[in-house]
Parts: C-alpha cells; sequence; structure tokens
C-alpha cells in the first residue's frame, strides 16, 4: 500500500519568514495530493491541493509543488501569520479519490511573534 | 450549506455500554467516511460508504459498527469498546468515492472517552 513520509514533524519560524513542508510518497500511481491544516481541538480544513498533471499550484500565501519523478510534494506558506500555527498533515490517494487517502504524520507549524 | 455536522460532541460511555454516533450532511454527498483520530495523530480511515453501501472496513473490530440510513446520514455504533477506543471520531464527505472526488469535508468530531 501507500506510504507517506512528512518532515518535519515541528517547525518554529518567526513571523513573517517562510515555512516549507516536505512529503514524500511511495506509489507512482498516486495522483492526488491534498494539504489539510488542523487547529488545536478543531476539524482538518484543506487548503490546498494538487493533482498529478501539474507540478505547482497558488493561492495567496500558500503553493504546493510537486515532483512526480521523485515522488515528493511541498507546502510552501510566506509571509507567515500567528493564525498560521496548526498541524499540517500532507496525504496521497489513488484515481484522485478521497477514499483512499493516506496521510502523513502531520507537522506542528509554530510561529514565533 | 457546507458543513457536516456531528453529534454528540463529547461522549463518555463505560466499556458495557451501548452508544451511537451521529453525522449529517445536505451537500448532495454520496460518499460518507468515519475517521478515528487519536491524539497528535493523523486521522485513520475506519469506513467508507458509496451511495449508501459499505465499500471500505478497513479491518475494523466488529464493536464498532456503521450503519447509512440515507443519503445524508451516517451513524457508528458502538458496543462493549475498550479504553483505547478513546479517540476523537471524524465524519466526513465527499461529492462521491474514487475518480476525481475532490475534496474531504471533515465534521468537528465526537470526542469518545470510553472508562
Amino acid at each position: 500500500g501507500e506510504n507517506v513520509e512528512q518532515h518535519p514533524s515541528t517547525l518554529s519560524v518567526q513571523e513573517g519568514d517562510s515555512a516549507v513542508i516536505k512529503c514524500t510518497y511511495s506509489d507512482s500511481a498516486s495522483n492526488y495530493f491534498p494539504w489539510y491544516k488542523q487547529e488545536l481541538g478543531k476539524r482538518p480544513q484543506l487548503i490546498i491541493d494538487i493533482r498529478s498533471n501539474v507540478g505547482e499550484k497558488k493561492d495567496q500565501r500558500i503553493a504546493v509543488t510537486l515532483n512526480k519523478t521523485a515522488k515528493h510534494f511541498s507546502l510552501h506558506i510566506t509571509e507567515t501569520q500567528p493564525e498560521d500555527s496548526a498541524v499540517y498533515f500532507c496525504a496521497a490517494s489513488k484515481g484522485g479519490g478521497a477514499d483512499g487517502l493516506t496521510f502523513g504524520k502531520g507537522t506542528h507549524l509554530i510561529i514565533q511573534p | 450549506d457546507t458543513e457536516v455536522t456531528q453529534t454528540p460532541k463529547h461522549l463518555v460511555m463505560g466499556m458495557t455500554n451501548k452508544k451511537s454516533l451521529k453525522c449529517e450532511q445536505h451537500m448532495g454527498h454520496r460518499a460518507m467516511y468515519w475517521y478515528k483520530q487519536k491524539a497528535k495523530k493523523p486521522p485513520e480511515l475506519m469506513f467508507v460508504y458509496s451511495y449508501e453501501k459499505l465499500s471500505i472496513n478497513e479491518s475494523v473490530p466488529s464493536r464498532f459498527s456503521p450503519e447509512c440510513p440515507n443519503s445524508s446520514l451516517l451513524n457508528l455504533h458502538l458496543h462493549a469498546l475498550q479504553p483505547e477506543d478513546s479517540a476523537l471520531y471524524l465524519c466526513a464527505s465527499s461529492l462521491f468515492s474514487g475518480g476525481a472526488a475532490g475534496e474531504l469535508f471533515f465534521g468537528e468530531g465526537s470526542r469518545l472517552t470510553v472508562l
């Protein structure tokens, strides 16, 4: 089955700096890669996703890049703000289906004021 | 309405109790899911219902029994649970399962404590 590795497990950055979280996946058939943000005590929420037919997608301060050859994808957050503090999960699935999502172990992002 | 609603928000039960978790969505989604999440861990898939039929059961113990009465409702019946079953139980839905199903919408979760 699919295996998703996520690094780092904890990331502390100064407010205003950029944050990068990296994931690798094992199954070359995976073609859908969402990122979820989960604040303490709240539900996971989709913040951005990418499909294997594109290499990069951007939404304001958030961007995701995908390297299919190397089987890794990354989340980039620029100009970080205190409200970006949360746990971020990457995931991968085949067929673009939500039912096949395999999650990474999560990154606790801490924004230092 | 882009909400997945779960009740109760908190539940404390003994190992001999029978209780149920409920989930509702009115987005016209045809796939609904139960996930279990332990503290500081990612969500783990338990069950998937597609068009009201159970399509995936991830080897979950029989003390957890899912039910999908209709396309908007999903229940998880709990019986004879163990303390290690204490966790946040998340319901989720998507337009459909498989293919380009797109975004998975999560509910706020039901926090279960088994004494």
